[in-house]
């Protein structure tokens, strides 16, 4: 089983849609969670760090469920600039010891 | 402009041949890595680096050396290539630990005939 996993999609939506990716991680002592975006083979970027009371920047929202051990990102009023892939992010360890997992990634294309 | 800069972009080569890739920050950080990113793989890391004469092995570091002799310089060392080593890699800092986000670098894609 892969420590990060991530349905690869891609997921087609339309502009203006609301869409939804999760990603379960399977070492429960993982303390840090990010969402990196990564556009057409170039380097990934960070989109947002995932807090445990959940986070919002924007149109982007990301939740953590510790107990279930899945992570979240919803994206409201999607633009074509959203299309994209979307790195789920796991931190191994703490501190600069700690090794950050990336799942596979969730492919998002926005339609006109 | 802060930036993490790699060369070449665009590398093909034959097996044996020993290369090297480098990769520089001008950001002052103290944590500097390499991954390799392959299809269904996701991306890997290869080796880190937590300070100046500091490295560690990450999860995929055979075949690969590394050195950190100066703070901003992290070049990733391919003594022997070989066609599994054909892979997009990126370089990547970080402030002092990963928990601060990484700037990655523009990536190197390497063909190893």
């Amino acid at each position: 089983r892969k420590e990060v996993e991530q349905d690869p999609g891609p997921f087609n939506v339309p502009e203006g849609a609301t869409v939804a990716f999760n990603c379960t991680y399977s070492n429960s002592a993982s303390q840090s969670f990010f969402w990196y975006r990564q556009d057409c083979r170039k380097e990934p970027k960070l989109l947002m760090s995932v807090y445990s009371s959940g986070n919002e920047d924007g149109r982007f929202t990301a939740q953590l469920n510790r107990a279930s051990q899945y992570i979240s990102l919803l994206i409201r009023d999607s633009k074509l600039s959203d299309s994209a892939t979307y790195l789920c992010v796991v931190m191994r360890g703490s501190g600069n010891t700690g090794k950050l997992i990336f799942g596979q990634g969730t492919t998002l294309q926005v339609k006109p | 402009e802060a930036q993490v800069t790699q060369n070449p972009r665009y590398l093909i080569t034959v097996t044996g041949k020993k290369l090297t890739v480098t990769c520089s920050q001008n950001m002052n950080h103290e944590y500097m890595s390499w991954y390799r990113q392959d299809p269904g793989l996701g991306l890997r890391q290869i080796y880190y680096s937590m300070n100046v004469e500091v490295t560690d092995k990450g999860d995929v570091p055979e075949g690969y050396k590394v050195s950190r002799k100066e703070k901003r310089n992290f070049p990733l060392i391919l003594e022997s290539p070989s066609p599994n080593q054909t892979s997009l890699y990126f370089c990547a800092s970080s402030l002092s630990a990963p928990t601060y986000g990484y700037t990655f670098g523009s990536g190197t894609r390497l063909t190893v005939v």
